[in-house]
């Protein structure tokens, strides 16, 4: 009963490293997301993908890049981090996104930038 | 004017209050609406789905006014348990489906 996994959970990464956070869903969704939370600032799209092979820029893309070579995962990676990019990432997936969908969301990643 | 506003809060309430939250949303075109709840430290977690005609779910009353843009939430007696922030989630894009978040109101219910 897995539904949305991130990893890893944790991070610590020096500013210059790069690093990549994995998404994995099991439900068969077509869309997922990206999002970092920051305080007051609530949950920010950072990029999405409507299906795979697809992506799309959200609110805040830039320093981000993404790729959905699977249905089931969706990666975003950090090529070259900066201490703004410290934040709680959070996946999510969807059912094709008509009606009434329920998003479900992975339990985040916290990423710090030093 | 951001996508979606919502109350500022915090909220502190004793065991037993009614509270109400409030949100609007800029993009006319959007297309669904849901309230959200989420724990401290916690991934956010579908509390209910926002219809045009009302929708309740126990305590839990959601209220959608299009042509105002609003969308809003009831708790009636609330429980310690209901402490927790609550999130606006607006629907939009058609094919390009992608939902937006307000920032969220933290409600607190006291003993």
């Amino acid at each position: 009963n897995a539904g949305v996994t991130q990893t890893p959970k944790f991070r610590v990464l020096k500013t210059g490293q790069s690093m990549t956070l994995l998404c994995a869903q099991d439900m068969n969704h077509e869309y997922m997301y990206w999002y970092r939370q920051d305080p007051g600032m609530g949950l920010r799209l950072i990029h999405y993908s409507v299906g795979e092979g697809t992506t799309a820029k959200g609110e805040v893309p830039d320093g981000y890049n993404v790729s959905r070579l699977k249905k089931q995962n969706f990666l975003l990676g950090l090529e070259s981090a900066a201490p703004s990019q410290t934040s709680v990432y959070f996946c999510a997936s969807s059912y094709w996104g008509q009606g009434t969908t329920e998003a479900f969301f992975g339990q985040g990643t916290r990423l710090t930038v030093v | 004017r951001k996508e979606v506003e919502q109350d500022p809060g915090p909220f502190n309430v004793p065991e037993g209050a009614t509270v109400a939250f409030n949100c609007t949303y800029s993009n006319s075109a959007s297309q669904s609406f849901f309230w959200y709840r989420q724990d401290c430290r916690k991934e956010p977690k579908l509390l209910m789905s926002v219809y045009s005609s009302g929708n309740e779910d126990g305590r839990f009353t959601a209220q959608l006014n299009r042509a105002s843009q609003y969308i809003s939430l009831l708790i009636r007696d609330s429980k310690l348990s209901d402490s927790a922030t609550y999130l606006c989630v607006v629907a939009s894009g058609g094919s390009n489906y992608k939902l937006t978040f307000g920032k969220g109101t933290l409600l607190t219910v006291n003993p």
